[in-house]
């Protein structure tokens, strides 16, 4: 089944402790982005990524750090958690910059 | 840069009426394209519909049709036969040929249907 999965989907942690989430495709996808989504203010990109080895900032990608060293994979880092990065986070995926965006099922994340 | 503006951030329906979302944009290419998403309380997003900009037929999936306006740079959604399945939010999304695979997003409608 083609699928964008996340892990965790639930995360409850505390300011500073650095944390990875991951982001998987199975569908040979070029492009990959990372959203979050907060009340009021619909989904914003914070980072994407066009191939292995090439990611670029979005619209918000203070505090946030990606890699791309697999295809496949596109974990978001955040080095030292702040509350203002509580969020939804999404990761999307595409088989071009044109494509239709495939979305993972989103991560909760509580910052205390 | 583009913006994406949802004007109406709650919505109601009966079931089985119609029901209008609504959505500028504001934008200087003439090239784009533009998308609904629909967000269940499972949070997964869900593409509804898309249109193509130079396209000047509305685009139409099943109960769920554009009134896409490109002179005034507008994007709303009507929802026909309304369900409760529909219960959802509602993102209005813009895209640039020009920005890869970003996506910019509007704030959301959230529909309820009544029964």
């Amino acid at each position: 089944e083609a699928q964008v999965t996340q892990n965790p989907r639930y995360l409850i942690t505390v300011t500073g402790k650095k944390l990875t989430v991951t982001c998987s495709q199975n569908m040979n996808h070029e492009y990959m982005s990372w959203y979050r989504q907060d009340p009021g203010l619909g989904l914003r990109q914070i980072y994407y990524s066009m191939n292995v080895e090439v990611t670029d900032k979005g619209d918000v990608p203070e505090g946030y750090k990606v890699s791309r060293k697999e295809k496949r994979n596109f974990p978001l880092i955040l080095e030292s958690p702040s509350p203002n990065q509580t969020s939804l986070y999404f990761c999307a995926s595409s088989l071009r910059g044109q494509g239709e965006q495939y979305f993972g099922p989103g991560t909760r994340l509580t910052v205390t | 840069a583009q913006t994406v503006t949802q004007s109406q951030p709650e919505m109601s329906v009966q079931e089985a009426e119609t029901v209008t979302l609504s959505c500028t944009y504001d934008t200087s290419e003439s090239d784009y394209y533009l998308f609904w998403y629909k967000q269940p309380p499972s949070r997964q997003m869900i593409l509804v519909i898309r249109q193509e900009a130079y396209k000047q037929q509305n685009a139409t999936e099943n109960r769920f049709s554009v009134n896409f306006q490109k002179a005034a740079k507008s994007f709303s959604l009507k929802i026909s036969d309304s369900q409760l399945g529909d219960a959802a939010m509602y993102f209005c999304a813009y895209r640039s040929p020009s920005s890869g695979s970003r996506l910019t997003f509007g704030e959301g409608t959230q529909l309820t249907v009544n029964p």
